[in-house]
């Protein structure tokens, strides 16, 4: 089981970028998505759960959306902050285990 | 406000066993399920397993199936993860992480993780 992310995305101030997640397994399809952001010598941080809910304090230029194997993490008014490691995860059935994708690192040009 | 605080950086050898403590400030870590996840250098974010809220039930990926234990006191908001049999693709960052409702598998609050360095 997989979870395949393009290793990395840029974008420059202002634009929308998206990043996909996609799912090996045949369960990704029911399963839920969540999508994190990490920044270098910190905690993850949740940014996105059960595919395109946003917790609170997350801006809304952030969002989240699924459908059937795929999913996707869409950051529109980039911002120079927003310059990090994007992570996407779901629980797999085969795995009995969450799963993360290998990482996409944004980079604003 | 959550807070989760993990203990210090550990330099192990080869062989050995290393526990991470992650302490919640008050009712952060009550009720809830919580994971352990791991980094290694250059690398992404691997899961290694969850703890059920009373500590009685763990799950383990199965990599990690012979190796891991997951425990937690209740008492003092403080769960643990020990890893045996250390080798040097052990040396990463570990992290404890909240599990946002019931088993959902989406973490909402994470320590601030512990370097684990395992060298001879």
């Amino acid at each position: 089981s997989l979870l395949t992310q393009p290793p990395s995305v840029s974008g420059t101030p202002g634009q929308r970028v998206t990043i996909s997640c996609s799912g090996s397994s045949p369960n990704f399809g029911t399963n839920s998505v969540n999508w994190y952001q990490h920044l270098p010598g910190t905690a993850p941080k949740l940014l996105i759960y059960t595919n395109s809910q946003r917790p609170s304090g997350v801006p809304d230029r952030f969002s989240g959306s699924k459908s059937g194997t795929s999913a996707s993490l869409a950051i529109s008014g980039l911002q120079s902050e927003d310059e990090a490691d994007y992570y996407c995860s779901a629980w797999d059935d085969n795995f009995n285990g969450v799963l993360f994708g290998g990482g996409t690192k944004l980079t604003v040009l | 406000q959550m807070q989760v605080v993990q203990s210090g950086a550990e330099v192990k050898k080869p062989g050995a066993s290393v526990k991470v403590s992650c302490k919640a400030s008050a009712n952060t870590f009550t009720n809830y399920y919580v994971h352990w996840v791991r980094q290694a250098p250059g690398q992404g974010l691997e899961w290694m397993g969850i703890i059920n809220p009373s500590g009685e039930f763990t799950t383990y990926a199965q990599k990690f199936q012979d190796r891991v234990t997951m425990t937690r006191d209740t008492s003092t908001n403080t769960v643990y993860m020990e890893l045996s049999s250390l080798t040097s693709e052990d040396t990463a960052t570990y992290y404890c992480a909240r599990d946002g409702r019931n088993w959902s598998n989406w973490f909402d609050a994470w320590g601030q993780g512990t370097l684990v360095i395992v060298s001879s």
